[in-house]
């Protein structure tokens, strides 16, 4: 199926652990993004990425760390995770410059 | 900067019931305006978009019609399902900048 598609879909992890979201594409996209859902269902964007190039960076801590290995992925690493780290984190994806966003299912992170 | 206010929810509806939920906008220049859905503990899907001042934009018996006089793009639909239930956005694409601008999003229940 085409989609973008996020693993894993559920993360339980401990304060101060590190930890990886992973996010593909199979749309043929050049852009890419993370968001981030917090519990009162707010959305905001995070990164975007575009064909590996960074091109979005909003205020987020530098803990988080997303990487591009090539336009079909982007994953998200989160290092030292702290509890108001906890939230969905949804990745999706649109042709350059596109306003039309593909989402993935999301990842539910809770940190304990 | 740019913004999407959306009524607050949940609006809580009996089947075939008539559905509107307001959405205005903040933006520089001329944004495209999206509706998008999130079924429980899925994405988000793109429900449907207007691009220009008086498009409609229409998907599964939702409507919204882009006016720019009021910076409005209100959601409808004549008759909803029990299958409608989920959250719904109201985003922005373009203005400032090249960002999709989500509004808080509006809890749709429908009841049987």
């Amino acid at each position: 199926d085409t989609a973008v598609s996020q693993t894993p879909k559920y993360l339980v992890t401990q304060m101060g652990n590190d930890k990886s979201i992973k996010c593909e594409q199979n749309l043929g996209h050049d852009t890419m993004y993370w968001y981030k859902q917090d519990s009162k269902k707010f959305l905001k964007i995070m990164f975007s990425y575009n064909n590996k190039e960074l091109i979005i960076n909003e205020t987020v801590p530098n803990r988080f760390s997303p990487k591009s290995p090539d336009k079909a992925h982007l994953n998200l690493h989160i290092n030292s995770l702290e509890l108001g780290d906890s939230a969905v984190y949804f990745c999706a994806s649109s042709q350059v410059g596109g306003s039309e966003q593909f989402f993935g299912p999301g990842t539910r992170l809770t940190v304990l | 900067g740019d913004s999407v206010t959306q009524m607050e929810g949940p609006v809580t509806l009996s089947e075939e019931a008539f559905l509107t939920i307001n959405c205005t906008y903040t933006a520089t220049g001329y944004p495209s305006l999206f509706w998008y859905v999130q079924y429980p503990g899925e994405g988000l899907q793109l429900l449907l978009k207007a691009t220009k001042a008086d498009d409609k934009g229409s998907n599964k018996g939702f409507e919204a019609t882009y006016r720019k006089e009021t910076t409005s793009f209100h959601l409808e639909k004549g008759s909803v399902q029990v299958s409608d239930s989920a959250v719904y956005f109201c985003a922005l694409y373009g203005g400032a900048t090249n960002k999709l601008i989500f509004g808080t999003g509006t809890l749709l229940a429908v009841q049987p």
